[in-house]
């Protein structure tokens, strides 16, 4: 149980246009989704905090408008990266808190989705 | 600030060779810590939970233990397919971000 899809797993796209990820929780419920991006042997610089039905709450330093965050669903949430350039290149990853065990805490994690920008 | 400091950044063991990873924590009321196992272009892998001091998980090879201050990953007999970076997180009470360290790379030679 507790799996989260991330898709698509990698994409090349040129500068100035447009990328949408998609996050799915496959068996569960979930309020609540965070975006991470993580560069190089570093750890997760949390994005966005994606809330279903309300607007995403953005971390400081992180442009609303370039990273499109959409949680229109209990099982899905979406990151565009808009006007994307070579700097945007990064991993990034969701993760999602089952909504019937926000007591418990634990994220479950995407597989990630591996941007190029050329 | 909540902060979250892992140590050592990198180890390299023998098969067989057992090592322990630190976490060590600073949090205005500890709701959770987390374990994570992350392989090389994956996602984190999610593997304990620990919520109060004193509190013990076990899951194969590996045992995590917290205190009011650090957390361990006790890695006992290394496999190779043991090798991976070793994330761990914290949760403060009355927020809803989570604090990742910058992780343990291990790789454990046969």
């Amino acid at each position: 149980g507790a799996v989260v899809s991330q898709h698509p797993s990698r994409v090349i796209c040129k500068s100035g246009t447009s990328v949408k990820i998609e996050c799915r929780s496959l068996d569960f419920q979930a309020t609540t989704m965070f975006w991470y991006r993580q560069f190089p042997k570093q750890s997760l610089m949390l994005m966005a905090t994606s809330n279903e039905g309300s607007k995403a709450t953005y971390e400081q330093g992180v442009e609303k408008d370039k990273f499109l965050i959409n949680h229109a669903s209990l099982t899905l949430s979406t990151l565009t990266v808009t006007s994307a350039h070579p700097e945007d290149s990064s991993f990034y990853i969701c993760s999602a808190r089952p909504t019937d065990r926000a007591s418990a805490g634990e994220l479950f994690f995407g597989e990630g989705s591996r941007l190029t920008v050329l | 600030e909540d902060q979250v400091t892992q140590s050592p950044e990198a180890l390299r063991l023998q098969e067989g060779e057992s090592s322990s990873l630190n976490c060590s924590y600073t949090v205005s009321g500890l709701r959770g810590l987390f374990w994570y196992r992350q392989d090389p272009g994956k996602g984190p892998e999610f593997l304990f939970t620990l919520y109060s001091a004193g509190e013990e998980k076990e899951k194969e090879r590996l045992k995590a233990t917290l205190t009011k201050k650090e957390s361990f990953l006790h890695i006992t007999a290394p496999k190779p397919e043991d090798s991976a970076t070793y994330l761990c997180a914290v949760q403060g009470v009355g927020t809803y971000k989570y604090i990742f360290g910058t992780g343990t790379r291990l790789k454990v030679l046969a």
